[in-house]
This record gives C-alpha cells, sequence and structure tokens, in this order.
C-alpha cells in the first residue's frame, strides 16, 4: 500500500461546480495534513494545513479530515478555470522526526 | 520575505559531468528538503536536514548523489557523474521544525543528455 494514495484523474468538472478531492494515507499516527496546488511548470504552493478531524474552511476551500478513517478531502467551491491544475496531498508522517511524504496528486480541469 | 530560493533554473549537462544544485532556504527555518520530481514516480523525499543536520538520506537513490548544509542559510545537492535517468526537476523547500507546512522554491530542471 502507497503510504498516500490520490486518484491520478483527471477530474473535470464545469465552471462553478464543486470540485472534491480525496487522499487517503497508511499512517495512523499522522496528525497534520496540508493540500498544496501545483500548476505546470511550477513549484507546489500551500494552500490549505489541516490538523484536527472536522471541516476547516478558507475561502471557496474546505479541507475535511477524517482520522478514524485515515482520509484527507478538499472541497473547491464554484470552481474557476483558473483552479486548473494539480492537487497533492501531503502527510506529516512520524519517523523518529516528522517526514513529508506526498500524494502523486490529482489533476483538476474546470471548463468554461 | 523572500521565499525558499533555488539555483540554477535549469541545467542542461552531459552524461558523467558534475552537477550542482544550490537552496537557500526561508530565514529562520530550521528544516530543509530536497525533493526530486518525474511523471513517473511524483515528488521523491531525497533528504531533509533539521538544524544544518542530515537526518535521513534513505531516498537519496545512490552514492552518486551527495547533499551538505554547511550553515543554515544555504545547502548543495551535487551529482556526479550524472546520468540521463536524473533528468527530473530538483525542489528545495523549507519548514519551521514540528509540524509546519513546507515551503517550496522554484525548483531546478535538470536535463542530463
Amino acid at each position: 500500500q502507497k503510504e498516500v494514495e490520490q486518484n491520478s484523474g483527471p477530474l473535470s468538472v464545469p465552471e462553478g461546480a464543486i470540485a472534491s478531492l480525496n487522499c487517503t494515507y497508511s499512517d495512523r499516527g499522522s496528525q497534520s495534513f496540508f493540500w498544496y496546488r501545483q500548476y505546470s511548470g511550477k513549484s507546489p504552493e500551500l494552500i490549505m494545513s489541516i490538523y484536527s478531524n472536522g471541516d476547516k474552511e478558507d475561502g471557496r476551500f474546505t479541507a475535511q479530515l477524517n482520522k478514524a478513517s485515515q482520509y484527507v478531502s478538499l472541497l473547491i467551491r464554484d470552481s474557476q478555470p483558473s483552479d486548473s491544475a494539480t492537487y497533492l496531498c501531503a502527510v506529516l508522517m512520524v519517523r523518529g522526526s516528522y517526514i513529508p511524504t506526498f500524494g502523486r496528486g490529482t489533476s483538476l480541469i474546470v471548463h468554461p | 520575505d523572500a521565499g525558499v530560493i533555488q539555483s540554477p533554473r535549469h541545467e542542461v549537462t552531459e552524461m558523467g559531468q558534475e552537477v550542482t544544485l544550490r537552496c537557500k532556504p526561508i530565514s529562520g527555518h530550521n528544516s530543509l528538503f530536497w525533493y526530486r520530481q518525474t511523471m513517473m514516480r511524483g515528488l521523491e523525499l531525497l533528504i531533509y536536514f533539521n538544524n544544518n543536520v542530515p537526518i535521513d538520506d534513505s531516498g537519496m537513490p545512490e552514492d552518486r548523489f551527495s547533499a551538505k548544509m554547511p550553515n543554515a542559510s544555504f545547502s548543495t545537492l551535487k551529482i556526479q557523474p550524472s546520468e540521463p535517468r536524473d533528468s527530473a526537476v530538483y525542489f528545495c523547500a523549507s519548514s519551521s521544525m514540528g509540524n509546519s507546512p513546507l515551503h517550496f522554491g522554484n525548483g531546478t530542471r535538470l536535463t542530463v543528455t
């Protein structure tokens, strides 16, 4: 089992719709979770951090965490073409110290 | 804050040559990470440092790769000799210690011919 798993996509949604991106992780002891956005040819950019079970909202973005199910998701409301990018899930796994482990990313396409 | 600074942005070299990638982390960040990104394997952690000390280099592919962090504001990743399969984008990232998120540099796109 991969440590952090994401559906590679592409996930295609119409402009204005809700995009739902999912991530599962293997280390039950993980405490910190991040979502990064990466445009083609650019570096990953942090968009959300979540540390506790439940939802965390920031503008059009909502991160959801369920540690019992080892599942974290990102919802993007009112999707815009500018949201088209690859979204990377990152989990801080404890291996003596904190090891940031990334999923392969989900490609999101928002079409007008 | 200037962010994480990497150089060069692009590097094209011939097989067998030495390649040195450079990174300046965000001031005050205690942890520094080197990642490699390819289409096939995604983002792979190569090595990371806490307070300039290498903590885990198990991701370094082989002895051709080495990394140093002589002080809190500078790190290098060296490949000697380089091979075509080393072609990738290499990212440096830094964070405060603990459970803080990583901040990435703009990356170095390496092409080995």
